[in-house]
């Protein structure tokens, strides 16, 4: 699975956007990039994914670059719930063999301040 | 929907002492997963199964014994807890084997002294 490299740590005021990156430049042509996040002391929560097109959901939104080396992740309205720590994973989708797990790296911690 | 269930909550064992992590889903998943989590070292695949009656190994799973009788229960032993298997567990599952959406349970924060 292609690396990713998330900032450590982001600030976002309450109920502005907040925008996470994500860079992937090793991604594969059919490798998918998912986000998940965990709020303190929870199992984490599948956000989103996507391949190339952007994408939203009730959640969030997804923005993939055309050459698919990086992604954003933007959640429209942060509230202080959204707090947590946002995992970018990319890995190929529905395949078979030992590409079942997902690989968590470290993440980015983002802080919804009042 | 209960969705993914782990018990207990937390667990101080002693060195040497075993015990059972209990997952149960009501999703009918076919696959599911156990992790663990460390301060600074992300989520690590321990053990993992595509269906009732398949396990395989993850990345870490020395000390650790896995089995799926059935669709809904994925029980991770520990046979002689060390002071290393200190982490928090998680269970997940999906609908199927490379699906994108993994559901995790809350944890199970285990200590052992």
């Amino acid at each position: 699975d292609a690396k990713t490299t998330q900032p450590t740590s982001m600030d976002c005021a309450e109920g502005r956007a907040a925008n996470l990156p994500c860079n992937h430049s090793t991604i594969s042509g059919n490798e998918y990039v998912y986000w998940y996040r965990q709020i303190h002391s929870q199992g984490p929560q599948y956000i989103i994914h996507g391949l190339k097109n952007n994408e939203t959901n009730e959640m969030a939104s997804l923005i993939i670059t055309e050459d698919r080396k990086s992604s954003t992740l933007i959640l429209p309205h942060a509230t202080l719930r959204d707090t947590a720590v946002y995992y970018c994973i990319v890995r190929v989708a529905n395949s078979g063999g030992s590409n079942y797990k997902l690989t968590f790296g470290k993440g980015t911690l983002l802080t919804v301040n009042p | 929907n209960a969705g993914v269930t782990q018990t207990p909550k937390f667990q101080v064992l002693k060195t040497g002492q075993s015990m059972t992590l209990q997952c149960a889903q009501d999703m009918n998943h076919e696959y599911m997963s156990w992790y663990r989590q460390d301060p600074g070292m992300g989520l690590r695949l321990i053990h993992y199964s595509v269906g009732a009656g398949i396990t395989d190994q993850g990345e870490v799973p020395n000390g650790y014994n896995v089995s799926r009788s059935t669709t809904e229960d994925f029980p991770l032993r520990l046979l002689s807890a060390a002071p290393s298997q200190t982490s928090v567990y998680f269970c997940a599952s999906s609908y199927e084997a490379g699906g994108e959406k993994l559901f995790f349970g809350s944890g199970t924060q285990l200590s052992v002294l």
